[in-house]
């Protein structure tokens, strides 16, 4: 059974320092994976999805990356802003297309100004 | 990208009685939608996949006489919680394939915040 896992469960950096969360999942035979942006009580934004025969996707300070061979993908977030404070999710979807999301507990983060 | 919209975004009821809750994606059609739920600080956890058409296939340890999910058009499915209680108190999220363009991303609504008082 495909599990997800993000480390850390939380994390606190000031203001403009880069950061890196951490996904991994047990098993490699997915079809893509995707990291989400989930505000305190509300729906789900997506951020990056990353098709299985792609190593990576930029978007803005955004950088995701995967290894699908190993079971992991980060999310690298450049000169983090306090507006980034948020949780972020990591999902991937096994198998082909059509087939649900298996999502991670995620990583909270807080940006101090 | 496509949309799709939950409605009520947020519910109160009292115990015993039932919630429905719609979700519909508003410019593309969804054979498939899929529900979550997730609780305080917790994940997403699938509860349901639902087929338009058909029955929907319900996740282990999810009551399917509980969480009743219809799917009747290729737009619209529903999840009615029967016979609330409080610990059915969560937030109810669901999401579709646009299969027609390729069925990659799983789009997906704004929630609703079910509380049962």
């Amino acid at each position: 059974k495909q599990e997800v896992t993000q480390i850390p469960a939380a994390l606190s950096v000031p203001e403009g320092e880069n950061l890196v969360l951490n996904c991994s999942f047990t098993d490699s035979a997915i079809y893509n994976l995707q990291w989400f942006r989930q505000d305190p009580g509300k729906g789900l934004t997506s951020l990056l999805l990353i098709q299985s025969s792609q190593r990576e996707q930029t978007s803005g300070r955004l950088n995701a990356s995967l290894d699908k061979s190993s079971g992991r993908s980060t999310l690298y977030i450049a000169a983090s802003q306090p507006g980034d404070s948020a949780t972020y999710l990591c999902a991937v979807r096994p198998g082909q297309a059509g087939t649900a999301l298996i999502f991670g507990k995620g990583t909270t983060l807080s940006v101090s100004s | 990208g496509a949309v799709v919209s939950q409605h009520p975004s947020w519910v109160i009821c009292k115990s015993g009685t039932s919630v429905k809750i719609e979700c519909r994606s508003l410019d593309f059609q969804a054979t498939t939608m899929f529900w979550y739920r997730q609780f305080p600080k917790q994940s997403l956890m699938l509860m349901a996949t639902s087929n338009e058409g058909s029955k929907a296939t319900y996740e282990q340890g999810v009551e399917k006489d509980k969480f009743l999910i219809n799917h009747a058009s290729l737009t619209l499915s529903t999840l009615t919680v029967t016979s609330a209680h409080p610990e059915d108190s969560s937030f109810y999220i669901c999401s579709a394939h646009d299969l027609l363009a390729g069925g990659y991303e799983q789009y997906f609504g704004p929630g609703t915040r079910l509380t049962v008082t």
